[in-house]
């Protein structure tokens, strides 16, 4: 079945690094990808998507960038801060007889200190 | 504010009780989907509803049930519970189902079973 992996946390960083969080994919057919953003006590929000091979999404800053040929959609941030620590998780879109569902990765909890 | 509203934000229950939540979609989705969080599953989905109607089941047990009512809200219902239920449980909801309506969750609804 369709399943997604990423990179294993915890990653610790310091303000203003690079941040890159691993992400690939197993899917038959063409799944839209996700990248969720979930902060503490709070439910998991849309932070960036692309629907097709080779787009990339962006939001506040993060990029990912759809692989088919590498099967991965990697997260990145140039420059990480404080209030960027959250879990993100990576997440593709199963379609199956009309039906959606997200299958997400195992998430990857990440903090940032200043 | 995803606007996707779930009550109550806490539960305690005792094994063998029986519980039920609810959520509210954004005003206009048609769409209501179930997953729960836990340590060691990770997210996992439960079951998705279009419109009043069942439209796609992932691993939810036999225990739980589920429905969506006229005025779209959702209901999951969790019987015989064991300490293994306890965990955080999620409604998001989307306009439609297709590949590209994102997903926007509630903040959860946290059962602890004791």
């Amino acid at each position: 079945g369709n399943s997604v992996t990423q990179m294993e946390g915890p990653v610790t960083l310091s303000e203003e690094a690079f941040l890159t969080i691993n992400c690939t994919y197993t899917a038959t057919g063409y799944p839209s990808l996700f990248w969720y953003v979930q902060y503490p006590g709070e439910g998991l929000q849309l932070l960036l998507k692309a629907t097709k091979a080779d787009d990339k999404g962006s939001n506040k800053g993060f990029e990912a960038t759809y692989r088919k040929e590498t099967t991965s959609f990697h997260l990145e941030k140039g420059s990480v801060q404080v209030s960027d620590s959250a879990v993100y998780f990576c997440a593709l879109s199963d379609v199956n007889q009309g039906a959606q569902k997200l299958v997400f990765g195992q998430g990857t909890r990440l903090t940032i200190n200043p | 504010d995803s606007g996707v509203t779930q009550t109550p934000k806490h539960l305690i229950t005792a094994t063998g009780q029986r519980v039920t939540l609810r959520c509210s979609p954004r005003s206009g989705d048609l769409s209501v989907y179930w997953y729960q969080q836990s340590l060691d599953q990770g997210l996992q989905f439960l079951i998705q509803y279009y419109n009043g109607e069942e439209r796609a089941k992932g691993n939810i047990l036999e225990r739980f049930s589920a429905q969506q009512f006229p005025d779209l809200h959702s209901e999951l219902n969790l019987s015989s519970l064991e300490l293994g239920d306890s965990a955080l449980y999620f409604c998001a909801s989307s306009v439609g189902q297709g590949r590209n309506s994102p997903l926007h969750f509630g903040n959860g609804t946290r059962l602890t079973v004791t």
